[in-house]
C-alpha cells in the first residue's frame, strides 16, 4: 500500500517530442506528489510537485497531470531537449507518517530518460 | 557556498569492515535523511532525524547506525559491511514548515551528491 509504481523504466524521445512518465499508487492517504530529477553523478533535485486538490500543474515545459480517481499521476515534458536527459523519480508522501512530524517520501523506481538530438 | 556535502564520494571496502559515511549541511535544516539508491528500487529510506539527538528508523535500517550530536552533521555507519550494502547513498535535508524544535518538514528534500560504496 505504500508503494509507488513508475513506468517506463527507460524512455528514449527525439528532440522536440513529448516525454511522458507515469506513476500509480494505492494509498489514498498520500497528499503530496513531487517529481525529482537526477543527473548522472548528482543527487536528485525537486522538479515540480502537486497536491491532490488540483488536476494539473504546469511549470514551463514540465506538467504534472493528476487523476485522483485512478490514483495515477504523470509527468509530461513538452519540447523535450537533450539537457532534459536524466533519471526522473516520482514520489508520494503523507504528512506525519513518520514520527516527529517528518514526511516520508515513497519513491518510484525511476525512469532513465534520453533525449536524442 | 551553503549546501549539503557528503564524504567520501567513493569508497571500496571489504565484507565485515566498519564504514562511516559523513553528511554535513550548512542550512541549519531540522530534518536529515539517509537514502540508498539501487537499480529497480528507486530511493529507500534508511534513517532520518528530526533534530539533534532525535533519530528514527526508515524502511531499510538493518545493518546501519546513525547519530546526530549536532544539527549540521548526520553520519551513517555500517557496523559490519555486507555485499548487499553495495549501493549509492544519499543524504538529504529538509526544513521545518513552522517554528519550534519539532515541526513538520516542508516535504522538499535537498540531496547531497551521493557516496558510492562498494563492498567486496
Amino acid at each position: 500500500q505504500q508503494q509507488v509504481k513508475q513506468s517506463p523504466q527507460s524512455l528514449i524521445v527525439q528532440k522536440g517530442g513529448i516525454s511522458i512518465i507515469n506513476c500509480a499508487y494505492e494509498n489514498t492517504a498520500f497528499d503530496y506528489f513531487p517529481w525529482y530529477q537526477q543527473f548522472p553523478g548528482k543527487g536528485p533535485a525537486l522538479l515540480i510537485a502537486i497536491r491532490p486538490d488540483v488536476s494539473e500543474k504546469k511549470e514551463g515545459r514540465f506538467t504534472i497531470s493528476f487523476n485522483k480517481s485512478a490514483k495515477q499521476f504523470s509527468l509530461h515534458i513538452m519540447d523535450s531537449q537533450p539537457g532534459d536527459s536524466a533519471t526522473y523519480f516520482c514520489a508520494a508522501s503523507i504528512n506525519a507518517v513518520l514520527r516527529q512530524g517528518a514526511q516520508k517520501l515513497v519513491f518510484g523506481q525511476g525512469t532513465r530518460l534520453t533525449i536524442n538530438p | 557556498d551553503a549546501g549539503i556535502t557528503q564524504s567520501p564520494r567513493y569508497k571500496i571496502t571489504e565484507t565485515g569492515r566498519q564504514v562511516t559515511l559523513m553528511c554535513h549541511q550548512t542550512w541549519s535544516h531540522s530534518y536529515m535523511f539517509w537514502y540508498r539508491q539501487d537499480l529497480g528500487h528507486g530511493l529507500r529510506l534508511i534513517y532520518y532525524s528530526a533534530a539533534a539527538d532525535i533519530t528514527d528508523k526508515g524502511e531499510v535500517p538493518d545493518g546501519y547506525v546513525v547519530s546526530r550530536s549536532k544539527t549540521e552533521n548526520f553520519p551513517l555507519t555500517l557496523e559490519s559491511a555486507t555485499r548487499s550494502q553495495t549501493s549509492v547513498y544519499f543524504c538529504a535535508s529538509s526544513e521545518s514548515s513552522s517554528g519550534g524544535r519539532i515541526a513538520a518538514n516542508t516535504g522538499e528534500l535537498f540531496f547531497g551528491e551521493g557516496s558510492r560504496l562498494t563492498v567486496l
